[in-house]
């Protein structure tokens, strides 16, 4: 069964402290792999898409990375605005659907 | 350039009532997609218009339909509610290309059922 695991739910940093969040996805024919982030009350906002093992893609204080069995989303030096919830997404080579991960809750304290 | 606007943002409802939802993508976007999104479930793909047809489908009861005008502006509807019906129902807009494109998403319309 297809499936993608976000860990870890929640996550609260310091100002200026990096971390990474996880996603792990089971499936077959990745066609690509989204990230997107979400602020409260407001739709999900597109970050990245990685397509093959190996890829990597930056935007200011985000890095994320593809390996076969999971992604990382990589944030350097997080400043408070980068409080959000980063949801995760796969689509297979065959299926338009997408495949949604829970989601990390990110908390960033001054 | 404006983005993808959805109305209403609140609707209140009672169980076995119908509610129509509405949206309209980015100028020059022709396919739209409608999601729910619950705590428990997180985002689920409902279905995807483009040029007015049904493209793609996911696993929802028929009570779930929607349509696509010919200015790309979609509603979608939901007869018989049930309390579990009670979401965020978003709305996403792209290009072309239904497999690379990324998703333009609304604001959503936050749906209660009583």
């Amino acid at each position: 069964e297809d499936q993608v695991t976000q860990s870890p739910e929640a996550l609260r940093l310091q100002e200026g402290e990096s971390s990474s969040l996880n996603c792990s996805y089971t499936v077959s024919g990745l066609r690509g792999l989204f990230w997107y982030r979400q602020d409260p009350g407001k739709g999900p906002e597109f970050l990245f898409t990685l397509y093959s093992a190996g890829e990597e893609k930056e935007k200011e204080r985000l890095k994320a990375t593809l390996t076969k069995k999971e992604s990382f989303l990589h944030i350097t030096a997080p400043k408070p605005e980068d409080s959000a919830t980063y949801l995760c997404a796969v689509r297979r080579d065959s299926n338009y659907q997408l495949i949604w991960g829970a989601g990390t809750k990110l908390i960033i304290k001054p | 350039k404006a983005g993808v606007t959805q109305t209403p943002r609140y609707l209140i409802k009672t169980r076995g009532q119908q509610v129509t939802l509405s949206c309209s993508p980015i100028s020059g976007h022709r396919s739209v997609s409608w999601y729910q999104q619950t705590p428990g479930q997180g985002l689920q793909f409902l279905f995807e218009y483009f040029s007015e047809t049904q493209r793609n489908k996911g696993n929802f009861p028929g009570r779930f339909s929607g349509r696509q005008f010919s200015n790309s502006r979609s509603e979608m509807n939901v007869s018989t509610l049930e309390l579990g019906d009670s979401a965020l129902y978003l709305c996403a807009s792209q290009r072309t290309d239904p497999f690379d494109e990324k998703l333009f998403f609304g604001s959503g319309t936050q749906l209660s059922v009583l």
